[in-house]
């Protein structure tokens, strides 16, 4: 049981490039969550997913794109990447919308 | 919209003291309330968390959370630090939205254990 998984671990991009990064749960959790964190910040919700097929917004979803087309995957992708996306990814689960979030190990992100 | 405040940004206790991180929020409702914990370079991991009931939380490794809501508390105790609990402790609020909890996250704290 490798709970929640983040692919890659690291990644340099330049502007304007795209990229999409993985998140994958094996706890057969209905929800999904995509958050960032900034230097000296709490994490912010940039989407989150109740189920396969629905997608909604966060706090912060600019430049971001979302699907969930099985229960266990589910990719951000950044279409331009810009420098304001520079930030540490991270990827969580949870069996019920107000059930304990397990959080993946995260994905950090520079672009230049 | 919930928020919450963590208002010690770095802490420093000796191996043995006793320990508590401050976290208030602002939240119109009843709120769920969590503490996390993040190891550097890893993801985080949940020690407890408070949704109705009792007001004295115990979570794992030690640690407990008092739910106060006259002072929109919910304070993270433990009553001997060991050096392994170094680390960065995140306190957040979670809010229903339809069925999904969102959750808004303080911005930290972290602690420094000394030998």
């Amino acid at each position: 049981n490798a709970g929640v998984t983040q692919t890659p671990k690291f990644r340099i991009l330049k502007i304007g490039q795209s990229m999409t990064l993985q998140c994958t749960q094996d706890m057969n959790h209905n929800y999904m969550y995509w958050y960032r964190q900034d230097p000296g910040m709490g994490l912010k919700l940039i989407y989150y997913s109740v189920g396969a097929g629905i997608t909604d917004k966060g706090e912060v979803p600019n430049g971001y794109n979302v699907s969930r087309s099985t229960t266990e995957d589910f990719p951000l992708r950044l279409e331009l990447a810009a420098p304001s996306q520079t930030s540490v990814y991270f990827c969580a689960s949870s069996h019920g919308g107000t059930d304990t979030q397990y959080f993946g190990p995260g994905t950090r992100l520079t672009v230049l | 919209a919930q928020s919450v405040t963590q208002p010690d940004i770095h802490i420093t206790v000796s191996e043995g003291a006793s320990l508590e991180l401050r976290c208030n929020y602002s939240y119109g409702a009843t709120p769920y309330l969590f503490w996390y914990v993040q190891s550097p370079g890893q993801g985080l991991q949940l020690l407890l968390k408070y949704f109705s009931g009792d007001t004295l939380v115990q979570g794992i490794k030690g640690f407990e959370a008092e739910f106060k809501r006259s002072q929109s508390s919910f304070n993270l105790r433990k009553p001997s630090v060991h050096w392994s609990d170094a680390a960065e402790y995140f306190c957040a609020v979670g809010a229903l939205t339809g069925t999904a909890s969102k959750l808004t996250f303080g911005t930290g704290t972290r602690l420094q254990v000394t030998l």
